[in-house]
């Protein structure tokens, strides 16, 4: 598609509930990106994929979060066991090349994620 | 760590100002710096990426100016109009990662 596409808008879960987000890149592009939006506009960088390898995870936390980019399906970011503190609208870009910093990153809208 | 600070983290202008808002980032292993403007309940659009010490860009009314050796980029918005209301983000990208540091953001409110 010519748009990164994220499902579902809205996820609520109770506390300790799983949670699993998916994002469809835009077509063509091999490097997926995920953030997590928690304070105010801070948009931290959770993990990135070449393809269905994982390229960067450093901002991934240990437990609990992990992620997939499977060939023909939807990426997916998975929290095992959620805490108060998962709540954060989480975002996933795409970028059509290797050097993903000198180009334009493309935003889907968002999952926003509601642990109660 | 790398920090990407963004100024004012708010502003409110008039119809018709022009406005220009502030990123500073690490001079070091600088790569690319971007722009994005986000409204909110929609996803982030890229304005600008600039890698070049001096670089300027321009989109109709907004353009952007880079200076790498002193870590700071300026955004100017020329004659605001409502539209242009949203969180404006500046992210840092450096060497052998592709992973975006992202600011605060300014968020901009523009009255008619």
């Amino acid at each position: 598609g010519e748009e990164v596409a994220q499902t579902p808008k809205h996820l609520v879960r109770g506390e300790g509930q799983k949670a699993k987000l998916y994002c469809a890149p835009i077509k063509g592009h091999s490097y997926v990106f995920w953030y997590q939006q928690v304070l105010k506009n801070e948009f931290k960088f959770l993990i990135s994929f070449q393809n269905e390898n994982v390229f960067d995870e450093t901002g991934m936390p240990k437990e609990r979060f992990s992620a997939k980019c499977l060939p023909n399906s939807p990426c997916s970011l998975e929290i095992q066991a959620t805490k108060l503190e998962d709540s954060a609208v989480y975002f996933c870009a795409s970028s059509p090349l290797r050097e993903g910093t000198n180009q334009p990153q493309h935003f889907g809208d968002g999952t926003r994620l509601s642990i109660l | 760590i790398l920090n990407v600070e963004q100024s004012p983290q708010s502003l409110h202008v008039q119809e018709g100002d022009s406005t220009n808002f502030t990123c500073s980032f690490p001079s070091s292993n600088f790569y690319a710096l971007h722009w994005y403007r986000w409204e909110t309940a929609k996803s982030p659009e890229a304005l600008f990426v600039m890698t070049l010490n001096g670089d300027e860009k321009k989109k109709g009314r907004i353009s952007a100016t880079l200076n790498t050796k002193e870590g700071y980029s300026y955004l100017y918005i020329k004659g605001s109009q409502p539209e242009d209301s949203a969180t404006y983000l500046c992210a840092f990208g450096s060497y052998n990662t592709d992973k975006l540091i992202f600011g605060t953001g300014t968020r901009l409110q523009v009255f008619p």
